[in-house]
């Protein structure tokens, strides 16, 4: 069965800095692109961003470029978002995504003061 | 960016209606457009991939169709279980992206 748990979640104040992971199992974490997707609470689904299957190729969305890194570990099955300069706009629950198919079931970040 | 316009943005519908959700895309996607069912306080889950293919697992109900710039999702017959919101969602480029969401709701 396919699962991803992520985990790293917390309230932070502006500025701030958090690291979220992924721990996936079921599959062969090598052969799939992953992605991070945040929701704002009641809003919609916006793409994060993505890295390819060995970890040499990523893509951010505008709004996060610069400040959030994609990362993995093949070895360790486990995706990473390290995410640095947090805004309160950045507040939202975070989904670990494998492809376009299977999602985690999220982990909240909060940025307030 | 590819922009998506998902419509409507809400419907109420009774058990057993046919309901059809809309997806444009601002530029060609081929087929590389997905949909999604979330309801409240859950993760997505893919109902459709690859514009018109079916997971396993998920009722036969629901059908996908479209290339290009223009997608529909179909519920040939509404379910209890199919209360809830779809999401549409272009993998072709980034930045990815999805469409604002339609509601489904019980009449």
């Amino acid at each position: 069965e396919v699962q991803l748990v992520e985990s790293g979640g917390d309230r932070v104040q502006p500025g701030g800095s958090l690291r979220l992971a992924c721990a996936v199992s079921g599959f062969t974490f090598s052969d799939y692109w992953m992605h991070w997707v945040r929701q704002d609470p009641g809003k919609g689904l916006v793409w994060v961003a993505r890295i390819n299957s060995d970890g040499s190729s990523t893509s951010y969305a505008d709004s996060v470029k610069g400040r959030f890194t994609i990362s993995r570990d093949n070895a360790e099955n486990i995706l990473y978002l390290h995410m640095n300069s947090l805004r309160v706009e950045d507040t939202a629950v975070y989904y670990c995504v494998r492809a376009s198919d299977n999602w985690g079931q999220g982990t909240l970040v909060t940025v307030s003061s | 960016d590819i922009q998506m316009t998902q419509s409507p943005s809400s419907l109420s519908a009774s058990l057993g209606d046919r309901v059809i959700i809309t997806c444009r895309t601002s530029q060609s996607v081929i087929t590389n457009l997905h949909w999604y069912q979330q309801k409240p306080g859950k993760a997505p889950k893919l109902l459709i991939y690859r514009a018109s293919s079916l997971p396993n697992g998920v009722p036969s109900r629901f059908s996908g169709s479209g290339s290009g710039t223009e997608f529909t999702l179909t519920i040939s017959s509404l379910q209890p279980d199919d209360f809830a919101t779809y999401y549409c969602h272009q993998s072709h480029s980034p930045p990815l992206t999805f469409g604002g969401g339609t509601k489904v709701e019980i009449k």
